[in-house]
């Protein structure tokens, strides 16, 4: 267990939907990861937060976005979704901006209809 | 960008036996070369890591090499047991824009045969 804990963890919506998923860090870090698990495409980083703001991003659509609460928990929000964006998502963290290491959640399955 | 290649896609051994998984990456700026492993239906765990100023680190049956100079670094398992099969990933840090990202390459699924 990393102690990095998403919900919910399946999540079967249609396609114009919008959806949030939620990750709570580890006790301590301050920096949250999102990533997207494709079969296709791998591990792709979509967008890092750090105490709240946001720091660097990835391969984000315009149709996402995310945000960090002030007591650190992220929520990734997903809309007008597309068949394609089925896939798994996982949240990571870290102590700090430029701590390397980075521990993952058991991520959240969505899956578009 | 980063960009890390990796090999094989599939790799198959006998239970005993050592597996070799290899990956290169292209910014000689990255220091930070993590490895992962994922089993099925969870997220990817750290199994071990190496940073740029050191050439090899062990952790009992598990060993990773790094080779700054070709950019590449491999991940060595030894005495390989059935609970090793997994997909594995290894990734390169890269720091940029005041922030730090992790690539990764496109991950190896191992199977120990009994």
């Amino acid at each position: 267990d990393s102690g990095v804990t998403q919900t919910p963890k399946h999540l079967i919506t249609a396609t114009g939907q919008r959806v949030t998923l939620r990750c709570s860090p580890r006790s301590g870090d301050l920096s949250v990861y999102w990533y997207q698990q494709s079969l296709d495409q791998g591990l792709q980083f979509l967008i890092q937060y750090y105490n709240g703001e946001e720091r660097a991003k990835g391969n984000i659509l315009e149709r996402f976005s995310a945000q960090q609460f002030p007591d650190l928990h992220s929520e990734l929000n997903l809309s007008s979704l597309e068949l394609g964006d089925s896939a798994l998502y996982f949240c990571a963290s870290s102590a700090g901006i430029f701590t390397d290491t980075q521990y993952f959640g058991p991520g959240t399955r969505l899956t578009v209809l | 960008g980063e960009n890390v290649e990796q090999h094989p896609s599939t790799l198959s051994v006998q239970e005993g036996d050592s597996a070799v998984i290899k990956c290169t990456y292209s910014d000689s700026a990255s220091n930070y070369f993590p490895w992962y492993k994922q089993e099925l239906g969870k997220g990817p765990q750290l199994i071990i890591d190496i940073r740029s100023n050191v050439g090899e680190k062990k952790d009992q049956r598990i060993a990773v090499t790094l080779n700054k100079t070709a950019k590449h670094f491999s991940l060595h398992i030894t005495e390989t047991q059935p609970e090793d099969s997994a997909v594995y990933f290894c990734a390169a840090s890269q720091r940029i824009q005041g922030a730090q990202k992790l690539v990764f390459g496109q991950g190896t699924r191992l199977t120990i045969n009994p």
